[in-house]
């Protein structure tokens, strides 16, 4: 079983940084996805990817396959970004189609 | 579009009693997951339908879980005898076939067991 930590687990910025959450794993998978919770509970799907990186507005993703590890970036952070950023692994495989998730970053930016 | 819902979103039940909790996915989306999200934890898996499949039940804690989808669409959640340790949001989720499409979740039902 894939085994995701995420880090930090808390995390206060001022508005406009730049923010890094990390997410590692410990077995090799198919695809990372990056969720956004509100504090409502909605989650949403920010980014999947399974190599590279890709951009969104302000967010940016990117994942290293050998190193087993992915990034989220926030540039110009701003109080609205302010959420729960959740981290999940596909498993590679076959027949996987369940995600891990790790236990969330809780960002809160402040004005 | 509509999204995934659920229903409904807060439930309040007495230990022992059983519970059902819907989902209604996005039409048109084959594969359904249903999570559960304990207070300071984070989502774990509990069951997967994937069109006419058989569902992967490798996530449920126990035999007091169970659920169904019917014609492809709806899925109910059941939840016999609850006890405490199950209050949890419990949120669905869908998305179209392929493993690799985005799954989009529904808003959650919020389980408290007194």
């Amino acid at each position: 079983k894939n085994e995701v930590e995420q880090s930090p687990q808390n995390l206060t910025a001022q508005e406009g940084e730049f923010i890094t959450i990390n997410c590692s794993y410990s077995v090799g998978i198919s695809a990372l996805h990056w969720l956004q919770q509100h504090p409502g509970g909605g989650i949403v799907s920010l980014f999947m990817l399974s190599s590279g990186k890709k951009k969104h507005g302000r967010l940016i993703a990117t994942i290293n396959i050998q190193e087993k590890h992915s990034s989220l970036h926030i540039t110009a952070s701003h109080p609205r970004d302010s959420a729960v950023y959740i981290c999940a692994v596909k498993d590679s495989g076959a027949g996987s189609y369940q995600l891990t998730f790790g236990k969330g970053t809780k960002l809160s930016v402040i004005p | 579009g509509a999204g995934v819902s659920q229903s409904p979103s807060n439930k309040v039940t007495e230990k022992g009693k059983d519970v059902e909790l819907r989902c209604d996915p996005i039409s048109g989306h084959t594969a359904l997951y249903w999570y559960r999200q304990s207070l300071g934890q984070g989502l774990e898996f509990l069951i997967y339908f994937q069109g006419n499949s058989a569902p992967d039940k490798s996530g449920l804690p126990s035999d007091r879980f169970s659920a169904e989808r019917t014609g492809g669409s709806v899925s109910t959640l059941t939840i016999q005898r609850t006890q405490q340790e199950d209050s949890a949001v419990y949120l669905c989720a869908s998305r179209r076939g392929g493993s690799y499409n985005e799954q989009f979740f529904g808003p959650g039902t919020r389980l408290t067991v007194l």
